[in-house]
């Protein structure tokens, strides 16, 4: 059982380049959440699905797009790049309102 | 606005040596309190959910317990392998819908455990 797969673990882009982080979970969660996670800020909510075909915006989702169009998959896009987007990024899926949040290994973004 | 604050933010303690991180937070109706310990390099990995005030769950050497304002993660006897990063997060009743599933996160307690 994979849990939540994220990939790649590590990139590098140049300002003003656009990426696809992708998520994927084995588990038929229907909670799917992007975090991104910052020293000295904690994790920060960027957005988040209930399921196929719905999305919502977290506390910090300027800059990025996400889409749903299947249970297992939740991928993240960068549109344009820029230093501040700089972090490690993580992906997480819960069974219900009332599960725990499942967390991948993350992506180490650096943006230059 | 929910708020988690984690304190201290870094702790060294001798391998024996027991101790309690503290995760205070305020909520307008709390749906739950999770904890979770994240090692270098890796997500975070769940440990607890608790939900009421006087609740307590135990795990090997880790015990969380729960109060109307905050929650305690105790270690008894902790060992090098404990040294990680444990996150505190809270779930808030206030949230309908979609937003019902949001977690507010602490910025944590590293902890390190020397032999």
């Amino acid at each position: 059982n994979a849990g939540v797969t994220q990939t790649p673990k590590f990139q590098v882009l140049k300002t003003g380049q656009s990426m696809t982080l992708q998520c994927a979970q084995d588990m038929n969660h229907e909670y799917m959440s992007w975090y991104r996670q910052d020293p000295g800020m904690g994790l920060r909510l960027i957005h988040y699905s209930v399921g196929a075909g719905i999305t919502d915006q977290g506390e910090v989702p300027n800059g990025y797009n996400v889409s749903r169009s299947t249970t297992e998959d939740f991928p993240l896009r960068l549109l344009s790049a820029a230093p501040s987007q700089t972090s490690v990024y993580f992906c997480a899926s819960r069974t219900g309102a009332n599960s725990p949040l499942h967390f991948g290994n993350g992506t180490r973004l650096t943006v230059t | 606005e929910d708020q988690v604050t984690q304190s201290p933010e870094a702790l060294r303690l001798q391998e024996g040596e027991s101790s309690s991180l503290n995760c205070s937070y305020t909520v307008s109706g709390l749906r739950g309190l999770f904890w979770y310990r994240q090692d270098p390099g890796k997500g975070p990995e769940f440990l607890f959910t608790l939900y009421s005030a006087g609740e307590e769950k135990e795990k090997e050497r880790l015990k969380a317990t729960l109060t109307k304002k905050e929650s305690f993660l105790h270690i008894t006897a902790p060992k090098p392998e404990d040294s990680a990063t444990y996150l505190c997060a809270v779930q808030a009743m206030w949230r309908s819908g979609a937003g019902s599933y949001q977690l507010t996160f602490g910025k944590g307690t590293k902890l390190s455990v020397i032999p």
